[in-house]
């Protein structure tokens, strides 16, 4: 089945430094990504849609300076988190569907990052 | 988009059958139901989708209502592994489209 990878799984940073997570769909291609964040005992809350070639689409409230998304090739989509506070501290996830008719969306494992 | 209304938490027993279930009552004609699960620390599983017919896979079943209005997922004979979030979404089926997830269900299977 279609496999989500994200890298790295967890990272650490000091406050003030940038931090970059990767997603990348293994054994399929993706024009569109999605990127979630979800803090403690809270739902998944979508960020922002990340589109091959062009611009992301950013959620209501979602700072789009703040977390960059690049979507070089149709298997990769990076989110920068830029000059990270601790309240940026989370679990986000990204996730991505297969160019076929029917199929679902597929989740990375997320990446838990804690700023210091 | 149409909104799921799915318990807080449910208890099943290792071994039986555990139905979580979950109410749509505003779904229109494109859309989809979904669900996935979402075990502490990961990323959310998929687990199945169906448009109007039940629906079986490894997994899981789906059952889907005659009116679409309701759902019920069924894992027939629940482990301890089962334990997780399982979250019911409604949503068409594009490219494009996100999954927006609400609160889920809480499933605890013990021994």
């Amino acid at each position: 089945g279609a496999v989500v990878s994200q890298h790295p799984s967890w990272v650490i940073c000091k406050s003030g430094t940038s931090v970059k997570i990767e997603c990348r769909s293994l054994d399929f291609q993706a024009t569109t990504m999605f990127w979630y964040r979800q803090f403690p005992k809270q739902s998944l809350m979508l960020m922002a849609t990340s589109n091959e070639g062009s611009k992301a689409t950013y959620e209501q409230g979602v700072e789009k300076d703040k977390f960059l998304i690049n979507h070089a090739s149709l298997t990769l989509s990076t989110l920068t988190v830029t000059s990270a506070h601790p309240e940026d501290s989370s679990f986000y996830i990204c996730s991505a569907r297969e160019q076929v008719t029917n199929s679902p969306l597929h989740f990375g494992n997320g990446t838990r990052l804690t700023v210091t | 988009d149409a909104k799921t209304t799915q318990p807080t938490s449910m208890d099943c027993a290792e071994g039986r059958a555990a139905n979580l279930p979950c109410n749509h009552s505003t779904i229109s004609g494109n859309e989809y139901v979904y669900w996935y699960r979402q075990i502490h620390s990961q990323g959310p599983q998929y687990i199945i989708h169906g448009l109007k017919n039940n629906e079986t896979n490894e997994m899981a079943s789906l059952i889907i209502t005659e009116d679409r209005k309701s759902s019920t997922l069924i894992l027939p004979h629940a482990t301890l592994r089962d334990t997780a979030v399982y979250y019911c979404i409604v949503r068409p089926n594009q490219a494009g489209t996100a999954l927006i997830f609400g609160k889920g269900t809480t499933l605890s299977v013990s021994s």
